[in-house]
């Protein structure tokens, strides 16, 4: 079956540019999560979305970070002004949450590589 | 704060020989624990987990050990394959929550 899809794959965008990156998860899963992982470093926690819950946007850096889920299903990652230091690989991931004992993992997409000049 | 740390950045292993990748918590909530494979250019996929209700998972070639008390989990390759060459990221969640990831390994398995 499918897999969780990103678009674009790669974004060259100029300071002060806004952005939007597309997250299309897997059929069914009703966990959606936003990483980015910079040069040289790990995974990143940008933001997670459970359902109908409120988001969980404890990771991200600054207010000119957004992100949207519509329907359950398809997310947006907005980045307004955009910044050299927000270069990185957007990366996106979906799973189910299952009972306490037998969470699922997350099944991640190829990433959106975004460089600001 | 990080709450998931992996302390190696890199690792370099002969082909045949085994790989322990290690991986430490703080958060004494995390009950789950996951291992990711990265290559580059593509994300993640994942590879084995484990519950704190178990110390040890095994499929195949992979084991993942988990010391609850130490906050500790390792992940162990044999025999490591070139094809294992990849960053490797841990990851822990505590109930209902999000998953926090180590900042990777990469692991080189020289031929």
């Amino acid at each position: 079956g499918a897999g969780v899809s990103q678009s674009p794959s790669n974004k060259v965008t100029e300071k002060g540019k806004d952005v939007e990156l597309r997250c299309d998860p897997i059929s069914g899963h009703t966990a959606l999560y936003w990483y980015r992982q910079s040069l040289g470093q790990g995974l990143e926690f940008l933001i997670y979305f459970q359902g109908n819950s409120a988001p969980d946007k404890s990771g991200l850096p600054s207010d000119r970070f957004s992100a949207e889920r519509t329907g359950g299903s398809v997310s947006t990652l907005t980045i307004q002004r955009t910044q050299q230091e927000d270069s990185a690989v957007y990366l996106c991931a979906s799973s189910t949450r299952g009972t306490p004992i037998s969470y699922n993992e997350q099944f991640f997409g190829p990433g959106t590589r975004l460089t600001v000049l | 704060d990080q709450q998931v740390k992996q302390n190696s950045p890199s690792l370099s292993v002969q082909e045949g020989r085994i790989s322990i990748l290690n991986c430490d918590y703080t958060n004494s909530m995390f009950d789950y624990f996951l291992w990711y494979k990265k290559y580059p250019a593509e994300g993640p996929t994942f590879l084995i987990s484990i519950s704190s209700i178990k110390d040890k998972n095994e499929d195949g070639r992979f084991t993942v050990f988990l010391n609850k008390s130490a906050k500790h989990l390792s992940l162990h390759i044999v025999p490591s394959q070139p094809g294992d060459s990849a960053v490797y990221f841990c990851a822990a969640s505590p109930p209902g929550d999000q998953f926090y990831f180590g900042t990777g390994t990469s692991l080189t398995v020289i031929p």
